[in-house]
C-alpha cells in the first residue's frame, strides 16, 4: 500500500507568490516523522523541513512551512515568496516506528515562472 | 564540515557485472542508509546500517548487499547487474537511529547498466 501520496505531478507558480505542495500519508504508528526534500536537476536531495507526529505547532524554516493536519493525515509544504531557484522536484517522506527506513512519495515538479 | 560524500559520481557497467559504491557520512553520524532512485520516481529504501549492523532492509533482492566499517563509512554492492538496476544511488547519514533525526544525502552515484 502506498504510504506517501503526492497527487500533484507538476505545479506552476508565479515568482514571489506562495505555493502549496500536497502530501498525504498512511500509518498506524503513533510516533512518526514527516520530511520534505528538494531535489534540483543536479540530483542531490536537500533537506527542507521536519514535522514530528507529537509536535503541536506547525514546523517553519525560513520561507518553508509545513501545514500539518494530523487527523486528515496530511503534511502539505507551503513555500512563500517563490523564487526562480525554487524550481525543482519536491519529495515528501515519512519515517515511522523504529525509524529504520524512510518512505518517499513520487514527488511534485515545481516550476517558478518569472 | 564536509557533507556526505559518495564515489564514484558516475559508473557504466555491463549486465552480469558486479559494482561497489562507496559512501562517507558526515563526521559524527553513525547511521548510513542507501536508496535507489529510478528516473522519474522517488527514492526507494535499500538498507540502513547503524553501528556497523544492518538495522533495516527494503524490498530488494539478495543481489544487493552492504556493509558499514568502523569509521562508519559504507559500501553498497550489487551483483549480477540487470538493466533495471540503472538508477541514481543515494547515500544518507544521520546522527542516530530514531524517527526524528534529520537525514542528509550525498550527491549520489549514477549507475548505468548496458
Amino acid at each position: 500500500a502506498q504510504k506517501i501520496t503526492q497527487t500533484q505531478p507538476g505545479m506552476f507558480v508565479q515568482e514571489k507568490e506562495a505555493v502549496t505542495l500536497d502530501c498525504t500519508y498512511d500509518t498506524s504508528d503513533q510516533s512518526y516523522g514527516l520530511f520534505w526534500y528538494k531535489q534540483p536537476s543536479s540530483g542531490e536531495m536537500i533537506f527542507l523541513i521536519y514535522q514530528g507526529s507529537y509536535d503541536e505547532q506547525n514546523a517553519t524554516e525560513g520561507r518553508y512551512s509545513l501545514n500539518f493536519q494530523k487527523a486528515r493525515k496530511s503534511a502539505n509544504l507551503v513555500i512563500s515568496a517563490s523564487q526562480l531557484g525554487d524550481s525543482a522536484m519536491y519529495f515528501c517522506a515519512m519515517r515511522e516506528g523504529l525509524g529504520n527506513d524512510m518512505r518517499f512519495g513520487a514527488g511534485t515538479r515545481l516550476t517558478v515562472k518569472p | 564540515d564536509a557533507g556526505v560524500t559518495q564515489s564514484p559520481t558516475h559508473l557504466i557497467k555491463t549486465r552480469g557485472q558486479q559494482v561497489t559504491l562507496r559512501c562517507s557520512p558526515i563526521s559524527g553520524h553513525k547511521s548510513v542508509s542507501w536508496y535507489q532512485q529510478v528516473l522519474g520516481q522517488g527514492p526507494q529504501f535499500i538498507f540502513q546500517y547503524y553501528e556497523k549492523e544492518e538495522r533495516g532492509r527494503g524490498n530488494f533482492p539478495d543481489r544487493f548487499s552492504a556493509r558499514q566499517f568502523p569509521n562508519y563509512s559504507s559500501e553498497l554492492n550489487v551483483n549480477a547487474l540487470l538493466l533495471g538496476d540503472s538508477a541514481l544511488y543515494l547515500c544518507a547519514s544521520r546522527e542516530q537511529r530514531g524517527v526524528s533525526y534529520e537525514q542528509y544525502f550525498g550527491p549520489g552515484t549514477r549507475l548505468t547498466v548496458t
